[in-house]
């Protein structure tokens, strides 16, 4: 069955450092990637996606991810962190076929420290 | 435009109800789920629609759960009997297509918590 691994699943970091939240997903065949954001109180949010092409994609709030395919990996950077960064930071893969839907990582909680 | 939106947003049932959430998606949305995220995990799939029908339901994790969108928009998630273990936040996303395309892009609601005494 196909899995994704958050193995962060709690950062601590000061403001304006840099920020690397690792993902790796077990599926081998062609796949969708997705990081999703929740901000405390608030609802899952679309962070960034990569279908097809560049492999670093760039998202909202100066976030990117590089996608790597020979390595599984989807991992999500910021070269500064703000204490509004504070939240929790889910990936997601959906691999194209018969199946839809988005298989979830755990997790990684972020705390920001002012 | 609105986004998803779900109701009741808190839930509180004893063991052995029914309960109903419901679910709204973006107007135009072609393609709605269902997941359901248990504390300090990330959400689980349980069904898609592709219009009216159950195009995968494959993560409904029992006979007691069913869901239905009966004119292609609003869905309700159906639980029977409920048990302390169904207790979680019921998520909902829609997208306008499912295709492997940028239109697959899922859109999530607030979720609604169900507590299960």
């Amino acid at each position: 069955a196909q899995s994704v691994s958050q193995h962060n699943h709690h950062v601590i970091l000061s403001e304006a450092a840099s920020l690397e939240l690792g993902c790796n997903y077990s599926y081998g065949g062609t796949v969708n990637l997705f990081w999703y954001v929740q901000y405390p109180g608030q609802h899952l949010q679309l962070l960034l996606k990569y279908f097809s092409g560049d492999p670093l994609v760039k998202g909202i709030k100066g976030f990117e991810a590089e996608f790597i395919k020979s390595k599984f990996s989807f991992n999500l950077r910021k070269p500064s962190v703000q204490w509004s960064d504070t939240a929790e930071y889910f990936c997601a893969v959906k691999r194209l076929g018969s199946a839809r839907q988005l298989t979830f990582g755990s997790g990684t909680q972020l705390t920001v420290l002012p | 435009g609105a986004g998803v939106s779900q109701t009741p947003s808190n839930k509180v049932t004893e063991k052995g109800k029914y309960v109903e959430l419901r679910c709204d998606p973006i107007s135009g949305h072609t393609a709605l789920y269902w997941y359901r995220q248990s504390l300090g995990q990330g959400p689980e799939f349980l069904i898609y629609f592709q219009g009216t029908g159950a195009a995968d339901d494959s993560g409904l994790p029992n006979d007691r759960f069913f869901a239905v969108r009966p004119e292609g928009s609003v869905s309700t998630l159906k639980i029977q009997r409920t048990e302390r273990g169904d207790s979680a936040v019921y998520l909902c996303a829609s997208s306008l297509g499912s295709g492997g395309t940028s239109t697959d892009t899922q859109y999530f609601g607030p979720g609604t918590r169900l507590t299960v005494l």
